[in-house]
């Protein structure tokens, strides 16, 4: 079964700087898709990211981009210019391409303070 | 503003009560799913619905009841709750299940629900 670690339960940044969460996967599968979400205090999940396994290029969304390295099962995110509306949960997620019936498996969160 | 729909945002039951969960999306999506979150915790997927089918039950007590009356709606009906079931439910939707792997999920604010 794939498993997804996030190993950093909590980070901050202060307002305008550049903040790396981690993230790890673990799978025997060439096929599949990575999600950033976002949670803020209002509860909604928000996507903030998406990259396919099978694209060498990393997806950028304006402030947010992906560091993935397949090799190493790693799809770390990066927010510049950090504001004080990012401060959330983020959750990392994976996807099967092999399968359908494939639910999202999420890892346990990172907890992002921004500080003013 | 989100465009999944939950209602109602809170919620306060007895154990004895029986009450509903409603999601409405109005976007085409043909997969709609009911997640179940405790605090700090990632969401753990319930049930799924594709087409209007379940296609996954992840082995959920008997005492929440999904129903999908059509392709916008998706219903979680509760009976007989345990204090532990209190937790965020939150409902999603996606374009597709089954060929949509790379499909993001789109979520609602969530019903925050208290059993007594």
């Amino acid at each position: 079964a794939q498993t997804v670690t996030q190993s950093q339960p909590e980070m901050s940044v202060q307002e305008a700087e550049t903040v790396t969460l981690s993230c790890t996967y673990d799978t025997s599968e060439s096929d599949y898709y990575l999600f950033w979400y976002k949670q803020p205090p209002s509860r909604q999940m928000i996507l903030v990211i998406r990259q396919e396994a099978y694209k060498q290029q990393n997806a950028t969304e304006n402030r947010f981009s992906v560091n993935f390295q397949k090799a190493a099962k790693s799809f770390s995110l990066k927010i510049s210019d950090s504001q004080l509306g990012d401060a959330a949960m983020y959750f990392c997620a994976y996807r099967s391409g092999n399968s359908g019936n494939t639910p999202l498996v999420f890892g346990k969160g990172t907890r992002l303070s921004v500080i003013a | 503003d989100t465009e999944v729909t939950q209602t109602p945002k809170h919620l306060v039951m007895g154990m004895t009560n029986k009450k509903s969960l409603k999601c409405e999306q109005h976007m085409g999506h043909r997969a709609m799913y009911w997640y179940k979150q405790k605090a700090k915790k990632p969401p753990e997927l319930m049930f799924v619905y594709s087409y209007e089918k379940l296609s996954i039950n992840e082995s959920v007590p008997s005492r929440f009841s999904p129903e999908c009356p059509n392709s916008s709606l998706l219903n979680l009906h509760l009976h007989a709750l345990q204090p532990e079931d209190s937790a965020l439910y939150l409902c999603a939707s996606s374009q597709d299940w089954g060929q949509g792997y790379n499909q993001p999920q789109h979520f609602g604010d969530g019903t925050r629900l208290s059993i007594l």
